[in-house]
């Protein structure tokens, strides 16, 4: 069975700051691991994406993830935070079959000007 | 060029009544799913169909029923809508290899 975990269902930065969103899956074989970001009122946009090759995954808007095996984490980050970030950040894990794909409950990033 | 759609956008309903929701999907993608995500914004998996076969049925009351005319096409009848029925129900499809899933951008149904 699988699962993830984000720590933090409210994270405040402030502008230009750096932004950390943590993420801790569960899983009985290595993962496929996931960030999405949904702003509002719209649908889930993949941000970034991580399928066994390199364990630093960039992706879009300047946020990566590392993943990191002994610590079961997959944490987003992005050195400088922009107003434009404002959004609900979901982290979400697959199995390698498809047949499993589960959602963490979020994080709510805000961003003070 | 829409690569998940989904119709309508809004929907206003009143309890008991029947509807549904239809999703499309120009990717070329072979599996797809409808989520239910609550006022918390809890996303939680209803369905998943992978070439028109439904391989996740997650425990959803049974007045929801997937459909699935072809690979391109998933949509969703509810009867007999209830107040806890109301949410933003999205659509998506996924890569055979890598998982990935592409959104649709919602569907919020208002049960009155």
């Amino acid at each position: 069975a699988q699962s993830v975990t984000q720590l933090g269902s409210h994270v405040s930065v402030s502008e230009g700051a750096l932004v950390l969103l943590r993420c801790n899956y569960s899983s009985s074989v290595p993962p496929y691991l996931f960030w999405y970001v949904q702003y509002p009122n719209q649908g889930l946009q993949l941000l970034l994406k991580y399928t066994s090759a390199a364990t630093l995954v960039k992706g879009i808007n300047g946020f990566e993830a590392e993943f990191k095996k002994s610590e079961t984490s997959f944490h987003l980050t992005k050195p400088s935070a922009h107003m434009s970030d404002a959004a609900e950040y979901f982290c979400a894990v697959s199995d390698r079959v498809g047949n499993q794909f589960y959602f963490g409950t979020g994080t709510s990033l805000t961003v003070i000007p | 060029d829409t690569a998940v759609s989904q119709t309508p956008k809004y929907l206003v309903t009143q309890m008991g009544n029947d509807k549904s929701i239809k999703c499309e999907q120009n990717l070329g993608h072979d599996t797809m799913y409808w989520y239910k995500q609550d006022s918390k914004k809890f996303l939680k998996i209803m369905f998943s169909y992978n070439n028109k076969e439904l391989i996740i049925n997650e425990t959803v009351p049974n007045r929801f029923s997937p459909k699935s005319p072809d690979k391109a096409h998933l949509n969703l009848h509810i009867n007999s809508l209830e107040l806890g029925d109301s949410a933003v129900y999205f659509c998506a499809s996924s890569r055979p290899t890598t998982y990935e899933q592409y959104f649709g951008p919602g569907t919020r149904l208002t049960v009155t």
